[in-house]
C-alpha cells in the first residue's frame, strides 16, 4: 500500500493567490483528517470526515479555509486568498473503519506551504 | 479529551531503554491513552494505545497505572532512529467511525551514542 498521498509536496506562492492541497487517503479507509502544523501552534486539526461527510471543521480558522471530500478516495484543502499566515505544514491522515485498528491514524508526508 | 502533560524534552543513550512519562489525571473511564511519535519532517506515526491493560507491540509498550491517571511508553532499546516527538494523547473510543485525535506539545526524545 502507497499510504496517504499528499501533494505538492512544496507549494510556494504569492499573498492573495488560491492555494489547493490535496489528499488521496489509504484505500478502505472511511475517515480522514486535515492538520496544520507550525512552530508556534504544534499540530492543529483543522477538520475531519467520516463517510465523505465533514463531522468537525471548528479548527478551520476562518472563511478563507474550505475542504471538500467528493469521494472516498480524494480530499482537498483550499485556501482562498491566501496569507504569510497560512505558512505551515499540512498533514493529510486517514484511518479504517472501526473493528479494532479503527483508532490508528495514518499519516501523509505533509506538504509544506510558504506564503510570501 | 482530557489534558495530558509530558516532559518537554529527555536524553536517552542508545541502546538503553527510554521511559517517557505521562501524566492524565482528569481521565475518563471510556478514554484510551494514545502514543504517536513524530521523527523530523515526516508526518506523526501511532505507536500503541491502551485502555486499562499494559500494551506491547513491536514497536514498544505501554504501562498504564491502576488508576489510570498515568502512564509510561517505553521503548525497550532505543536507536538513534528514536530520535522524535513523542505524543501523549488521550482520547473516546467512539462507536462507528474515527473520532478527533489532538494533539499536545510532547516529549522530544534525543537519543545519543
Amino acid at each position: 500500500d502507497a499510504g496517504v498521498i499528499q501533494s505538492p509536496r512544496h507549494e510556494v506562492t504569492e499573498m492573495g493567490q488560491e492555494v489547493t492541497l490535496r489528499c488521496k487517503p489509504i484505500s478502505g479507509h472511511n475517515s480522514l483528517f486535515w492538520y496544520r502544523q507550525t512552530m508556534m501552534r504544534g499540530l492543529e486539526l483543522l477538520i475531519y470526515f467520516n463517510n465523505n461527510v465533514p463531522i468537525d471543521d471548528s479548527g478551520m480558522p476562518e472563511d478563507r479555509f474550505s475542504a471538500k471530500m467528493p469521494n472516498a478516495s480524494f480530499s482537498t484543502l483550499k485556501i482562498q486568498p491566501s496569507e504569510p499566515r497560512d505558512s505551515a505544514v499540512y498533514f493529510c491522515a486517514s484511518s479504517p473503519p472501526r473493528g479494532g485498528t479503527n483508532e490508528k491514524l495514518f499519516f501523509g508526508s505533509g506538504t509544506q506551504l510558504s506564503v510570501l | 479529551d482530557a489534558k495530558t502533560t509530558q516532559p518537554t524534552s529527555m536524553d536517552c543513550a542508545e541502546g538503553r531503554a527510554a521511559n517517557l512519562p505521562c501524566n492524565h489525571s482528569t481521565i475518563s473511564g471510556n478514554e484510551y491513552v494514545y502514543w504517536y511519535r513524530q521523527i523530523h519532517s515526516q508526518g506523526p506515526q501511532y505507536i500503541i494505545h491502551g485502555l486499562k491493560n499494559n500494551e506491547t507491540n513491536e514497536m514498544a509498550s505501554l504501562i498504564i497505572t491502576e488508576d489510570r491517571k498515568s502512564s509510561t511508553l517505553i521503548l525497550p532499546h532505543a536507536t538513534l532512529r528514536d530520535t522524535a516527538v513523542y505524543y501523549c494523547i488521550v482520547r473516546v473510543a467512539s462507536a462507528g467511525t474515527a473520532s478527533k485525535l489532538t494533539f499536545g506539545t510532547g516529549t522530544r526524545l534525543q537519543v545519543t551514542l
